[in-house]
């Protein structure tokens, strides 16, 4: 069965500090790959996806997630976070025959210290 | 314009009731999905339809569940007999269904359930 690792449960960085949350899925074909957001408060949003082509993809708010497939790996970085970054982040994919389900991953919970 | 919205946004229903939750997609969405997030989890999928027609529902956990779709945008969840393991935050999302498989999900704000 499709499934997404998240391995950091809850993250604390101070502001510009650099991230990188970590993704792995377990899935053998193609996919699409996404990281959503869910601020305190607010519904899931997407940050950034990931179909084909550069595996070097950018979002919104200066993220960034690079796709490497020999490591079935998603992971997303942000050079300079801040306080405003605080939120849940979820890792995501599309995949196989089952392209209309998305599979999310348990989350990471980031905190940015101000 | 406006996003999925859904209603209630809180419902708290005794074990053994009923409930109904409702999404509003998108205009023109084709495709809706429906989610169940537990707390501290991920959204876990539940099933999917294209217009009016249910193709997965791979997702629901057990025939107390039931959603629809009749007219092809409004949609129902529907639990019978609510067990307190149906406590959850339940999403709505809905998408574009374009001509291949790239499908961006946009979400609602969800329905949080609480059965006591």
């Amino acid at each position: 069965a499709q499934s997404v690792s998240q391995h950091n449960h809850h993250v604390i960085l101070s502001e510009a500090a650099s991230l990188e949350l970590g993704c792995n899925y377990s899935y053998g074909g193609t996919v699409n790959l996404f990281w959503y957001v869910q601020y305190p408060g607010q519904h899931l949003q997407l940050l950034l996806k990931y179909f084909s082509g550069d595996p070097l993809v950018k979002g919104i708010k200066g993220f960034e997630a690079e796709f490497i497939k020999s490591k079935f790996s998603f992971n997303l970085r942000k050079p300079s976070v801040q306080w405003s970054d605080t939120a849940e982040y979820f890792c995501a994919v599309n995949a196989g025959s089952s392209a209309s389900k998305i599979i999310f991953g348990s989350g990471t919970r980031l905190s940015i210290r101000p | 314009g406006a996003g999925v919205s859904q209603s209630p946004r809180y419902k708290v229903a005794k074990r053994g009731q009923d409930v109904a939750l409702r999404c509003d997609p998108i205009s023109g969405h084709v495709s809706l999905f429906w989610y169940q997030q537990a707390l501290g989890q991920g959204p876990e999928f539940l099933t999917y339809f294209q217009n009016e027609a249910q193709l997965d529902k791979s997702g629901l956990p057990s025939d107390r569940f039931f959603a629809e779709r009749p007219e092809g945008s409004v949609s129902t969840l529907k639990i019978q007999r609510t067990q307190q393991e149906d406590s959850a935050v339940y999403l709505c999302a809905s998408s574009l269904l374009g001509r291949d498989r790239h499908r961006e999900q946009y979400f609602g704000p969800g329905t949080r359930l609480t059965v006591t």
